[in-house]
């Protein structure tokens, strides 16, 4: 069964600092999609990116950058220079090709709190 | 702004009672879907309807039912509810049929309270 492990439910930093969030995953799919989203205190869930199994090269956006290993099933989150706005629940979810559809099995979710 | 309209904001009801929550896709998106978000559970796939017909179902009860019109708005109906299914209920949308790599808008969610 799929599941997403983010195993630190709260982080404080102040601001500037840089900051990882974990996150583990289980599936038995050879082809499987990674993503995380960002929930500000407004509520929505934000988009943040989208990885799939067969590409394993990091990504960087900005200040956010993305550590996809399939040999430790990990796909972490760090934010570098945190700034204040970048509060907030961070998610990260998996869904399976073999599904067919578009069902995210989400992490518990990792509170981020940044202080100025 | 996702772009996703969900009404209303709040909801509180009696145990017992049914509700409807109501959700408006972005312009264009013709995949709809449901998730809970609540302490014990964390966040759920409920539902997810496309074109008018359901697609994909997730843990949803079958006290809960959803359905989504030819405007493409859809409404989950919450009946005989009890106290644990107080929850933030979000509505997402995506373009397509909602392949496995779709990428999902999310609207602000509504906040039930059951007491």
């Amino acid at each position: 069964a799929q599941k997403v492990t983010q195993a630190q439910t709260e982080i404080s930093v102040v601001e500037k600092e840089d900051v990882t969030l974990d996150c583990v995953y289980e599936t038995r799919d050879t082809t499987y999609y990674l993503f995380w989203y960002k929930q500000p205190p407004s509520g929505e869930l934000v988009f943040l990116i989208r990885r799939n199994s067969f590409d394993e090269q990091n990504e960087i956006s900005g200040r956010y950058s993305w550590n996809f290993q399939k040999s430790t099933s990990s796909f972490n989150f760090t934010i570098t220079a945190s700034q204040v706005v970048d509060s907030a629940v961070y998610f990260c979810a998996l869904s399976e090709a073999g599904d067919g559809a578009q069902k995210l099995v989400f992490g518990q979710g990792t509170r981020l709190t940044i202080n100025p | 702004d996702s772009g996703v309209t969900q009404t209303p904001k709040h909801l509180i009801t009696a145990t017992g009672q049914r509700v409807t929550l109501r959700c408006s896709p972005r312009s264009g998106d013709l995949s709809v879907y449901w998730y809970q978000q609540s302490l014990d559970q964390g966040l759920q796939f409920l539902i997810q309807y496309y074109n008018g017909e359901e697609r994909a179902k997730g843990n949803i009860l079958e006290r809960f039912s959803a359905q989504q019109f030819p405007d493409l708005h859809s409404e989950l109906n919450l009946s005989s509810l009890e106290l644990g299914d107080s929850a933030l209920y979000f509505c997402a949308s995506s373009p397509n049929r909602g392949v496995s790599n779709e990428k999902l808008f999310f609207g602000s969610g509504t906040q039930l309270s059951v007491l």
